[in-house]
């Protein structure tokens, strides 16, 4: 079946846009999470949703950033008044449960000029 | 604070050759880990995960890891590497804190070059 999508796949904005970053899970997951991929800090986790749960935002970096998921589904990453440290390769993932192993998506990287 | 450690950034290996990229974690109890392998321009591709019973987990690709407590390691092994294995490996360490998150924490990859 179909795996994990992200769009855009690349994404180039002027510092101080906002940016908007798609996440597709796979069908019938139930946990969908948010990480972010850059030289400095490596991969690190930002967001978590599972199910109709409040979501765990301790991962995001500052209060620019926000997710949301909507019908348990599609997720959105946003990205207020972006910054140039904010230029990494974002990464969507899905797991069909708790605890269950994550499947990712091919990401969306971000360069902020 | 759990963490993942895995101490070699860079290695060369001949194809054919075997290999082994060692992942050292924290963790206050029995950890989920996993292996995850990134070429380039790609998402994370999971190869092989352990969450409990047999210490030895076979995956895909022709890899295995092997989970020793006593040492806090989750080793990767391949017996014969191929071109195609070229890539960066990254080990994580499923966490839980709390109600239910299971974010992974990773460690910094090893990104493995493979020689004719």
């Amino acid at each position: 079946g179909a795996g994990v999508s992200q769009s855009p796949s690349n994404k180039v904005t002027e510092k101080g846009k906002d940016v908007e970053l798609r996440c597709d899970p796979i069908s019938g997951h139930t946990a969908l999470y948010w990480y972010r991929q850059s030289l400095g800090q490596g991969l690190e986790f930002l967001i978590y949703f599972q199910g109709n749960s409040a979501p765990d935002k301790s991962g995001l970096p500052s209060d620019r950033f926000s997710a949301e998921r909507t019908g348990g589904s599609v997720s959105t990453l946003t990205i207020q008044r972006t910054q140039q440290e904010d230029s990494a390769v974002y990464l969507c993932a899905s797991s069909l449960e708790l605890a269950a192993e994550q499947y990712f998506g091919p990401g969306t990287r971000l360069t902020v000029t | 604070a759990q963490s993942v450690t895995q101490p070699d950034i860079h290695i060369t290996v001949s194809e054919g050759a075997s290999l082994e990229l060692r992942c050292n974690y924290s963790y206050g109890a029995t950890p989920y880990l996993f292996w995850y392998v990134q070429s380039p321009g790609q998402g994370l591709q999971l190869l092989l995960k352990y969450f409990s019973g047999d210490t030895l987990v076979q995956g895909i690709k022709g890899f295995e890891a092997e989970f020793k407590r006593s040492q806090s390691s989750f080793n990767l092994r391949k017996p014969s590497v191929h071109w195609s294995d070229a890539a960066e490996y990254f080990c994580a360490v499923g966490a839980k804190w709390g109600g239910a998150t299971n974010k992974l924490i990773f460690g910094t990859g090893t990104l493995l070059a493979v020689q004719p």
